[in-house]
């Protein structure tokens, strides 16, 4: 199966700060990967799929770029809401659909 | 706008079949573009994908678990069940009903709507 592998584990950042999260496939996934938040105690949201496209509703400050092996989901201009852990998931090697460990972006 | 619920039993015994259902409401079920699968997170751990199935009756399984797991769906219910067998503590987890996008049944892809979740402890 297709091994995802996020980085940082964790990712310190002030509210309005930058914030890119990184999403390494262990054999190409072509563009079929996604991104969901998770806060705690609610289900995983979707917010970008087919490597760079936003889900119904996402705001344009949630970016995702890459192709491949190599992904990234970039936020700019953290707000509180976005302190939150993100997982990354392909379908392209499916099945199974493989989700990475997470990153949690934490409140510096 | 889709909406999936959860419902089941929260404590199953060792060694006994963990069994949950998800109710679709909002859309339908028959839906061309949709899967609908489980997925599951133990405490403080990621999301495994464990099963799905489209509503023509196709199923898919996630190789870890193929061996103890049945999805099965039923239209006239909008619902589609899990079942677990021989569970153990490992399989405590919150378990979430997703649907799962297909552009036209060959390939499930992206989880666009998700259950609230159900929290099932294997304990004796």
């Amino acid at each position: 199966e297709t091994v995802l592998t996020q980085s940082p584990a964790a990712l310190s950042v002030s509210p309005g700060e930058s914030a890119t999260l990184s999403c390494r496939a262990s054999e190409s996934v072509s563009s079929g990967l996604a991104w969901y938040q998770q806060k705690p105690g609610q289900a995983p949201r979707l917010l970008i799929y087919d490597s760079s496209a936003r889900a119904t509703g996402i705001p344009a400050r949630f970016s995702g770029s890459g192709s491949g092996t190599e992904f990234t989901l970039t936020i700019s201009s953290l707000q509180s809401e976005d302190f939150a852990v993100y997982f990354c998931q392909q379908y392209n090697n499916w099945p199974p659909s493989t989700f990475g460990q997470g990153t949690s972006v934490e409140i510096k | 706008q889709l909406h999936l619920q959860e419902s089941g039993p929260g404590l199953v015994k060792p060694s006994e079949t963990l069994s949950l259902t998800c109710s679709v409401s909002g859309g339908p079920f028959n839906s061309i573009f949709h899967f609908w699968g489980w997925i599951r997170q133990a405490p403080g751990k990621g999301l495994e994908w464990i099963a799905n199935v489209y509503h023509t009756g196709k199923t898919y399984y996630n190789p870890s678990l193929e061996s103890r797991v049945t999805i099965s769906a039923d239209l006239s219910k909008s619902q589609f069940s899990l079942t677990l067998r021989s569970v153990t503590v490992a399989d405590t987890a919150v378990y979430y009903c997703a649907s799962q996008y297909t552009s036209g049944g060959e390939t499930a892809e992206y989880f666009e709507h998700w259950g609230q979740g159900s929290l099932v402890t294997v304990s004796s």
